[in-house]
């Protein structure tokens, strides 16, 4: 069946640092690819999303890119901000529904 | 615009009670979904409608878990004869098309502990 698998949190970076959360899929056809951010108190949100191979989705200065080679979506940002602080998830699609991985909570120190 | 909205924001029930979470979505959207959050996990899917249809319901848990939206627009989700494993964020989401890539929006969730 359709997965997918993120690395495990928490993260704790200081402010400036580059980021990279690793996110992997098993589906079958071509399903589409998702980062949701849930901020402390606030409900989940569409970071940015790919919909094909090598589609890369940017937002907020971070960036993902669709690799179908090696069914991976990893989330970067060059200089996160204390302000990143959230739970991150890595979403897929083929059918509507959404199937999540279990969430990487972000922890940014100044 | 006003977005996707649900009630109560919290919820507590004792063991066997019957709840219901009601949500309003983003109006005229078409698609409206059910997912329901453990504690430190990612959202898990329930039930999917397209309008007043239900097209998918394989994520519900139990026969104890039933999922309406009569007209198409507010949904409600009732848990009959709640049970510890129940306790959970259940969020709701709206997408304005009928399906994937669209962009689901969700609202804020009903925490439910069963006590």
């Amino acid at each position: 069946g359709n997965s997918v698998t993120q690395m495990e949190g928490p993260v704790t970076l200081s402010e400036e640092a580059f980021l990279t959360i690793n996110c992997t899929y098993t589906a079958t056809g071509y399903p589409s690819l998702f980062w949701y951010v849930q901020y402390p108190g606030e409900g989940l949100q569409l970071l940015l999303k790919a919909t094909k191979a090598d589609d890369k989705g940017s937002n907020k200065g971070f960036e993902a890119t669709y690799r179908k080679e090696t069914t991976s979506f990893h989330l970067e940002k060059g200089s996160v901000q204390v302000s990143d602080s959230a739970v991150y998830f890595c979403a897929l699609s083929n059918t509507g529904k959404l199937i999540f991985g279990q969430g990487t909570t972000l922890q940014v120190k100044p | 615009g006003a977005g996707v909205s649900q009630s109560p924001r919290y919820k507590v029930a004792k063991r066997g009670q019957d709840v219901a979470l009601r949500c309003d979505p983003i109006s005229g959207h078409v698609s409206l979904f059910w997912y329901q959050q453990a504690l430190g996990q990612g959202p898990e899917f329930l039930t999917y409608f397209q309008n007043e249809a239900q097209l998918d319901k394989s994520g519900l848990p139990s026969d104890r878990f039933f999922a309406e939206r009569p007209e198409g627009s507010v949904s409600t989700l009732k848990i009959q004869r709640t049970q510890q494993e129940d306790s959970a964020v259940y969020l709701c989401a709206s997408s304005e098309r009928r399906a994937d890539p669209y962009e689901q929006y969700f609202g804020p969730g009903t925490r439910l502990t069963v006590t």
